[in-house]
């Protein structure tokens, strides 16, 4: 079945650092793929998504290429600040309407 | 535009009790799904409701179970509790379901369950 495997934290960088979260999926078909944050207290946020392959999503600095061939989704960010400290998620959409698939998270905690 | 909401924001109950709890999609979404997230088994797809009609269950058992109403506001609710099914309940919406082609969800804040 469908499932999604993240590198294991914490990770601890300090600030301004590049940030890389690995991230693999398994998958039939070709699934929407996302990376959610979680704040400490809150819900999750969508960070970006990429709908195909060799799509690159973006938003505050924060990137990720959907490769099909290395089934990958990896996470990067090239300087990081403290305001980064969260729990990172990569998710894909199943074959099966409204239900997202969320690799195990990866705790980020950034050092001014 | 508000955004997804949910109540209460923290419960606590005992073993054997009921719960039922609340999610308020960002208006015009029509479809609602739930998520139980805990430490160990970390975010696990519960159920999906679109137009007051479940579409898609996870594998969880009988005990869980949800509704939606016709302004797509949704509850879910959990009989019987045991203590495992202390955890983090998070909704989310998502404006349409479209076989083929998918939405991202937005997700509510959550409510903490703990069951004594």
């Amino acid at each position: 079945g469908n499932s999604v495997t993240q590198m294991e934290g914490p990770v601890t960088l300090s600030e301004e650092a590049f940030l890389t979260i690995n991230c693999t999926y398994t998958a039939t078909g070709y699934p929407s793929l996302f990376w959610y944050v979680q704040y400490p207290g809150e819900g999750l946020q969508l960070l970006l998504k990429a709908t195909k392959a060799d799509d690159k999503g973006s938003n505050k600095g924060f990137e990720a290429t959907y490769r099909k061939e290395t089934t990958s989704f990896h996470l990067e960010k090239g300087s990081v600040q403290v305001s980064d400290s969260a729990v990172y998620f990569c998710a894909l959409s199943s074959n099966q309407g409204g239900k997202l698939i969320f690799g195990q998270g990866t705790e980020l905690s950034v050092k001014p | 535009k508000a955004g997804v909401t949910q109540t209460p924001r923290y419960l606590i109950k005992t073993r054997g009790q009921q719960v039922t709890l609340s999610c308020s999609p960002i208006s015009g979404h029509r479809s609602v799904s739930w998520y139980q997230q805990t430490p160990g088994q970390g975010l696990q797809f519960l159920f999906e409701y679109f137009s007051e009609t479940q579409r898609n269950k996870g594998n969880f058992p009988g005990r869980f179970s949800g509704r939606q109403f016709s302004n797509s506001r949704s509850e879910m609710n959990v009989s019987t509790l045991e203590l495992g099914d202390s955890a983090l309940y998070l909704c989310a919406s998502s404006p349409t379901r479209t076989s083929g082609s998918w939405d991202e969800q937005f997700f509510g804040p959550g409510t903490r369950l703990t069951v004594l």
